[in-house]
């Protein structure tokens, strides 16, 4: 398809659990991120790549979150021993960049991977 | 940190009725993002607004931007219920190290009754 693409759409899992969420962004789109949204919130920032390095995980929350792009274009975030208040829905964007920044300002966004930890 | 604050939190009106939704920010903006977001969907770009006093419109969507770049409006003209959602207001600073690092507000939830 055209636009970002995010699996799975809904995850359950129970607390303790390893989660991974995948991101597939619009071909050609050098710059990732990743958000978590949590209800009734915007989003809020995890982290960035430019290409295949994270150039600033900065909103990681804790060392138990770790995201990869190896070759440049899927993503990857891993949760490891999640918790329940990682449940929410992390929402991945991509966008084409001229040093960083789209040239349009739109940061296209997939429909997000809702995680619910019991 | 980059802080906004949107309002209203929620809004209810009548189809055909006009409608502003504010965005306010702790600091002074780099850049303004307007998005809108459905149930179960993802973030769909409305606008970005960079200038002092900068005004853009997307079919009957206009948003502007202050003089100060602190705080900016998003209003519809004629609302349809295929406006209803939540509308997110977004800022990236200077020191987001040239990328879009966005700070999201909490949100307005906007329906439209027929």
């Amino acid at each position: 398809g055209a636009g970002v693409s995010q699996t799975p759409s809904n995850k359950v899992t129970e607390k303790g659990k390893y989660v991974e969420l995948r991101c597939d962004p619009i071909s050609g789109h050098t710059a990732l991120y990743w958000y978590r949204q949590s209800l009734g919130q915007g989003p809020e920032f995890l982290i960035y790549f430019q290409g295949t390095g994270a150039a600033d995980d900065s909103g990681l929350p804790n060392d138990r979150f770790f995201a990869v792009r190896p070759e440049g274009s899927v993503s990857t975030l891993k949760i490891q021993r999640t918790e329940r208040g990682d449940s929410a829905v992390y929402l991945c964007a991509s966008s084409q960049t001229s040093q960083g920044r789209s040239k349009t300002g739109e940061l296209f966004f997939g429909e997000g991977s809702r995680l619910t930890v019991l | 940190s980059q802080e906004l604050e949107q309002s209203p939190q929620s809004l209810i009106v009548q189809e055909g009725k006009n409608l502003t939704i504010n965005c306010t920010s702790s600091k002074t903006l780099y850049g303004l993002y307007w998005y809108k977001q459905k149930y179960g969907e993802g973030l769909i770009f409305l606008m970005m607004l960079q200038k002092g006093g900068e005004e853009k419109s997307h079919e009957k969507i206009t948003a502007k931007l202050d003089e100060k770049k602190q705080q900016s409006s998003l209003h519809i003209t004629a609302s349809q219920p295929s406006h209803a959602g939540i509308y997110l207001c977004g800022a990236d600073n200077y020191d987001s190290g040239g990328y879009q690092k966005v700070t999201f507000g909490t949100g307005t939830k906007l329906q439209v009754i027929p």
